[in-house]
């Protein structure tokens, strides 16, 4: 029972143009959401947060927008870089409670 | 200076056998994990230990065992190893639950191979 889900598996983007990945979540108590980016044979570093107190919160070429009513947060990279190419993990956890749930992973893959 | 370290990054074994992964971490963390990823590739937790104490404990085989000797410390052991936990396993940390807003941080990750 997956209470996170990246649907799209995979994602393929011009250098310079935006990449947009996309997380669902199913469980109404998730209030505070990561986006960590994971290069093979490596493990997964942290990359940005949003509480749900915020629909969105910026960190230089990342932005993630989070839909509260949708459970739906998404990761914006303006410009995406050849260097951005990884697989990106999304993670929901209940503030104040240490345990994370993940996605399944989209590979992006930034065409130079 | 690695935040969270753990070996061996890489382990063939045979059915049967017992081994273990080690995890450190230098952060002043309270809180460890055990990941686990398999071959769809989500990220399952498998344990947490808030300063040494076992807070999280899925539904895991009772063949995998962690140990935590202090905080700074979480080693995973596992007895009689199956094909099926073929995946690779990654060590983690936090600050503790009072912190809020927590960010977990992984170590790379050791692949185990069972054959």
């Amino acid at each position: 029972d997956q209470q996170v889900k990246q649907n799209s598996p995979s994602l393929s983007v011009q250098e310079g143009r935006i990449s947009i990945l996309n997380c669902d979540y199913t469980n109404s108590m998730f209030d505070y959401f990561l986006w960590y980016k994971k290069y093979p044979a490596e493990g997964p570093t942290f990359l940005i947060s949003i509480s749900s107190i915020k629909d969105k919160n910026e960190d230089g070429r990342f932005t993630v927008f989070l839909n509260k009513s949708a459970k739906h947060l998404s990761l914006h990279i303006v410009p995406s870089q050849p260097g951005d190419s990884a697989v990106y993990f999304c993670a929901a956890s209940v503030y104040n409670f240490n345990k994370f749930y993940f996605g399944s992973g989209t590979k992006l893959n930034v065409k130079p | 200076d690695t935040a969270v370290s753990q070996t061996p990054k890489y382990l063939v074994t045979q059915m049967g056998n017992d081994k273990s992964i080690k995890c450190e971490q230098n952060l002043g963390h309270d809180t460890m994990y055990w990941y686990k990823q398999d071959s769809k590739k989500f990220l399952k937790i498998m344990f947490s230990y808030n300063n040494k104490e076992l807070i999280i404990n899925e539904t895991v085989p009772n063949r995998f065992s962690p140990k935590s000797p202090d905080k700074a410390h979480l080693n995973l052991h596992i007895n009689s190893l199956e094909l099926g936990d073929s995946a690779v396993y990654f060590c983690a940390s936090s600050q503790g639950p009072s912190q809020g807003g927590n960010t977990i941080y992984f170590g790379e990750g050791s692949w185990l191979t069972v054959v």
